[in-house]
C-alpha cells in the first residue's frame, strides 16, 4: 500500500470544526482513501472513506484534492468525545489488510 | 450487542507461560484480521483468514505464534513461551467485503511479566 503522512498532533477547540490532513502523494488510480479513529482504550473504528470525489456521513465530511495526492477529514463541530487518533489509510485492490501508520492524535479542548 | 468481542480484556502472564485469545467476530462477517499494537504505535496486522482459511500472515507472526478458525466462526490467538517482547494490544477486526470497513473488537491487552 502507498505511504500516508499526517501531523503527529493537532489541537482544537470544542465546537470547532477540524481540518486534518492527509498527504499520499503516490496514490494510485484504484487506492480508496479511508479513515480510521482510536478512542482511548478502544480498538480502531471506520469514520469514512472515498475514491475521488468528496463524501459525507453523519461523522464526518472528507474533501478529496483534484489531484488526489492529499485529502482532508474534516468534523464539523468537535467534542470532547472526539479526541482520538486519526488514521489515513490508502487502499487499493492488491491488499486485504489495512496497514496503520502513525495517526494524528487530535486534542480538543474545552 | 453485535459487534467483534474479545476475551479476556486483559491477561497478566509471566514470561514462558502460554496464553490464548478468543474473538467472536460479526457473525455475518466472513473475513477475520488480528492485530498488535504496542504504546503510541498503530495497529501491526498479524494474520488474516476468510472463513476457515489463514490466507496470509505478517512476518511478525513468529513461530510461537499461531492462530485459528477452526469453523470460519470465532477465532484464537495463541502465543507460546511468552516473552516481555509480546506485551501489547492485541486488536480483532472482522470484515464482509474484500474492501469493505473493519470492525474492530476492543482488545485484549496482555501484560508479560
Amino acid at each position: 500500500d502507498a505511504k500516508t503522512t499526517q501531523p503527529n498532533s493537532m489541537e482544537s477547540n470544542e465546537e470547532e470544526p477540524v481540518h486534518l490532513p492527509c498527504n499520499h502523494s503516490t496514490i494510485s488510480g484504484t487506492d480508496y482513501i479511508h479513515w480510521y479513529r482510536q478512542l482511548p482504550s478502544q480498538g480502531p473504528e471506520y469514520v469514512i472513506h472515498g475514491l475521488t470525489s468528496n463524501v459525507n456521513n453523519r461523522m464526518a465530511s472528507l474533501a478529496i484534492a483534484e489531484d488526489r495526492k492529499s485529502s482532508t477529514l474534516i468534523l464539523h463541530r468537535a467534542t470532547l468525545r472526539d479526541a482520538a487518533v486519526y488514521y489515513c489509510i490508502l487502499r487499493g485492490d492488491a491488499g486485504n489488510m489495512l496497514t496503520f501508520g502513525g495517526g494524528t492524535r487530535l486534542m480538543v479542548k474545552p | 450487542d453485535t459487534g467483534v468481542s474479545q476475551d479476556p480484556r486483559h491477561k497478566i502472564t509471566k514470561r514462558g507461560q502460554n496464553v490464548t485469545f478468543r474473538c467472536d467476530p460479526i457473525s455475518e462477517h466472513n473475513r477475520l484480521y488480528w492485530y498488535r499494537q504496542t504504546l503510541g504505535q498503530g495497529p501491526e496486522f498479524l494474520t488474516y483468514f476468510q472463513n476457515e482459511a489463514q490466507l496470509e500472515k505478517s512476518r511478525l507472526l513468529s513461530d510461537r505464534f499461531s492462530a485459528e478458525r477452526p469453523k470460519g466462526s470465532f477465532s484464537t490467538l495463541e502465543i507460546q513461551r511468552t516473552e516481555q517482547g509480546d506485551s501489547a494490544m492485541y486488536l480483532c477486526a472482522s470484515s464482509l467485503r474484500e474492501l469493505g470497513g473493519y470492525t474492530f473488537g476492543s482488545g485484549t491487552r496482555l501484560t508479560v511479566v
